[in-house]
């Protein structure tokens, strides 16, 4: 059972305009929520977090944010660029280091 | 600093046979985990630990064993290799912060099991 999902595989947009990326989780008690980017041959590098507290946070282009009735997630870049072409993982916490992904979404900033 | 280092880059090995891939970090970082990555499937904790001495089993285990004698260094162990777990594998360690466990992730081991 997939705690974590991530409904779409894929997303492109053009420069400049704003990328929404979604993440849905299942459990109640996950307090913390996470975003990573990943380039190919690469490791995932953090990109930003929020807690459960919280229903915003930003930190630059990146803003992350939670809708907890929804158990849902967004990250939206703005302006999107063609360097955040890369696969976004969205993870989640419940209180220890475990640290659960979803299945990512690929974003292509084109030009 | 050099972060989280794993070794090898890549390998090929033969189905049923079994080795070790590396991981070490220079982080004082509590908190290690093992993840492998396969197409359309994400991210998937194999095994973690949360301190020298202490391993739990995380989504993925089977096929799979670890042990954390230091601080610094999770090796993950292949005891009989199958196709199945030819994958790319990510290790990472991370630190509490304020609101949770940020992970920093190694440059990945790229595996091939015929």
């Amino acid at each position: 059972d997939q705690q974590v999902k991530q409904n779409s595989p894929s997303l492109s947009v053009q420069e400049g305009r704003i990328s929404i990326l979604n993440c849905d989780y299942t459990n109640s008690m996950f307090d913390y929520f996470l975003w990573y980017k990943k380039y190919p041959a690469e490791g995932p590098t953090f990109l930003i977090s929020i807690s459960s507290i919280k229903d915003k946070n930003e930190d630059g282009r990146f803003t992350v944010f939670l809708n907890k009735s929804a158990k849902h997630l967004s990250l939206h870049i703005v302006p999107s660029q063609p360097g955040d072409s890369a696969v976004y993982f969205c993870g989640t916490q419940g209180g220890s280091e475990k640290l659960v992904f979803g299945k990512g979404t690929k974003l292509t900033v084109n030009p | 600093n050099a972060g989280v280092t794993q070794t090898p880059k890549f390998q090929v090995l033969k189905t049923g046979q079994s080795m070790t891939l590396q991981c070490a970090q220079d982080m004082n970082h509590e908190y290690m985990s093992w993840y492998r990555q396969d197409p359309g499937m994400g991210l998937r904790l194999i095994h973690y630990s949360v301190g020298a001495g202490i391993t739990d089993q995380g989504e993925v285990p089977n096929g799979y064993n670890v042990s954390r004698s230091t601080t610094e260094d999770f090796p993950l162990r292949l005891l009989s290799a199958a196709p199945s777990q030819t994958s790319v594998y990510f290790c990472a360690s991370s630190y509490q912060t304020a609101g949770g466990y940020e992970q920093y992730f190694g440059p990945g081991t790229r595996l091939t099991v015929t």
